[in-house]
């Protein structure tokens, strides 16, 4: 167990609604990063929040949307849903930034879109 | 931009044999992490093993080791002595110094026979 977790597990939507995904880190985790892994595909970083900051993004759209909250957990918006937004969602966690810092994952929400 | 290949989609290991897995990788940068990160079915990313690029010495974490060859650009992971339990997809990821970006291979799916 990493201490993270994620909520819900699993999520069906429908194409052109909004969804939220949320994470709760550990306790003194002020950095978050959010990754999209599409079925059989490796994780991609979609953004990193530090200190209720964005702190880096990858290529995804505005649609995706991030917060962070001083207690340790966060949120990943989607708007306007795509049918190709279907992945499973991971978040991790770690404490600061910086190159020492290990990254802890939650166990994931699976985002299906019809 | 840099990318991460894993070209072994399934490996597959006798009980208490030994497995490598294969990762290379592309990057213009000198300094860097790499890791090899295990997600079971339940989907959870486990830190499995790391590598600061600085370093010429092979991580090693208990049955699990690396062979970075730096200027190949190669990073495999050899698990000795294969357990059932791990049994899982490996996925190695390459992180640039100074940010918190992972850059995820496509994973390989390890089965391990009793």
């Amino acid at each position: 167990e990493t201490g993270v977790t994620q909520s819900p597990t699993h999520l069906i939507k429908t194409r052109g609604q909004q969804v939220t995904l949320r994470c709760s880190s550990q306790s003194g985790h002020n950095t978050v990063s959010w990754y999209q892994q599409a079925l059989g595909q490796g994780p991609q970083f979609i953004f990193q929040y530090y200190r209720e900051e964005e702190n880096g993004r990858g290529n995804f759209p505005p649609r995706f949307s991030g917060l962070q909250f001083p207690n340790y957990s966060s949120e990943l918006n989607v708007n306007a849903l795509e049918l190709d937004d279907s992945a499973l969602y991971l978040c991790a966690s770690s404490y600061g930034t910086g190159e020492q810092e290990t990254q802890y994952f939650g166990p994931g929400t699976r985002l299906l879109v019809l | 931009a840099q990318t991460v290949t894993q070209s072994q989609p399934e490996m597959s290991v006798q009980e208490a044999e030994t497995v490598t897995l294969s990762c290379t990788y592309d990057t213009s940068e000198s300094d860097y992490y790499l890791f090899w990160y295990k997600q079971p079915p339940s989907r959870q990313m486990i830190l499995v093993i790391r590598q600061e690029a600085y370093k010429q010495q092979n991580a090693t974490e208990n049955r699990f080791s690396v062979n970075f060859q730096k200027a190949a650009k190669s990073f495999s992971l050899k698990i000795s002595d294969s357990q059932l339990g791990d049994a899982a997809m490996y996925f190695c990821a390459y992180r640039r110094r100074n940010t918190d970006k992972l850059i995820f291979g496509t994973g390989t799916r390890l089965q391990v026979f009793p």
